[in-house]
């Protein structure tokens, strides 16, 4: 069975630009969380999504937006970059429909984003 | 406003020591309390998890002890192995609400 794919795993963008990252879940996963991972802060909670909703939401900025197709692959978008947004950005699956609080996450190998 | 508190950031054993990896939770909604191991290079993957209807939980060389009055719970490494050495993530949850993870510490084991 693949694991989660996450597409592309390497970026270098501008300060300004906007950037979409994608995510493919395992397959039969309904629920795709993305973290935020920095040396600094850690892993940091982005949205969680559950049948194309988003049902969770961390505390960034509006800047920070996402979506979930009906295949439950998922999307993250970042418009208007800074310097701060560079990161590792992780996707999660998980096949509960109680979501990433009951039971184990699968994570992807991430999109290393670089801002500059 | 950090939900878990995780420590120490960094700890570095020679093999066979018993790395202790501490954090503390202040919501005592939290049921679900997660280890998550990261290599280099990989997405973290669950290692090994615990609920507050136990205070100990072992699988293989890894041993949660849980202290739910102290809202506290730890992670001990019995026998570390150089394969040992990755980050390693504390978190917490409850029901449906979202995974809140420590930041996590930088373990290298010594041959």
């Amino acid at each position: 069975k693949a694991g989660v794919t996450q597409t592309p795993r390497y970026l270098i963008k501008t300060r300004g630009q906007q950037v979409t990252l994608s995510c493919s879940p395992i397959s039969g996963h309904r629920s795709v969380s993305w973290y935020q991972q920095t040396p600094g802060q850690g892993l940091q909670f982005l949205f969680e999504y559950f049948s194309e909703t988003q049902r969770n939401k961390g505390n960034f900025p509006g800047r920070f937006s996402g979506r979930q197709f009906s295949n439950s692959r998922s999307e993250m978008n970042v418009s208007t970059l800074e310097l701060g947004d560079s990161a590792l950005y992780l996707c999660a699956s998980t096949p509960l429909a109680g979501g990433p609080g009951t039971g184990e996450l699968f994570f992807g190998e991430g999109s290393r984003l670089t801002v500059l | 406003q950090q939900q878990v508190k995780q420590s120490p950031q960094s700890l570095i054993v020679q093999k066979g020591g018993i790395p202790i990896i501490n954090c503390a939770y202040e919501n005592t909604a939290f049921d679900y309390f997660p280890w998550y191991q990261q290599f280099p290079g990989k997405g973290p993957a669950l290692l090994i998890a615990i609920r507050p209807d136990v205070s100990e939980k072992k699988e293989g060389r890894f041993t949660i002890s849980f202290n739910k009055s102290a809202k506290q719970f730890s992670l001990h490494i019995m026998d570390s192995q150089p394969g040992d050495s990755a980050t390693y993530f504390c978190a917490a949850t409850g029901g449906s609400e979202k995974l809140v993870f420590g930041k996590g510490m930088k373990l290298t084991v010594n041959p």
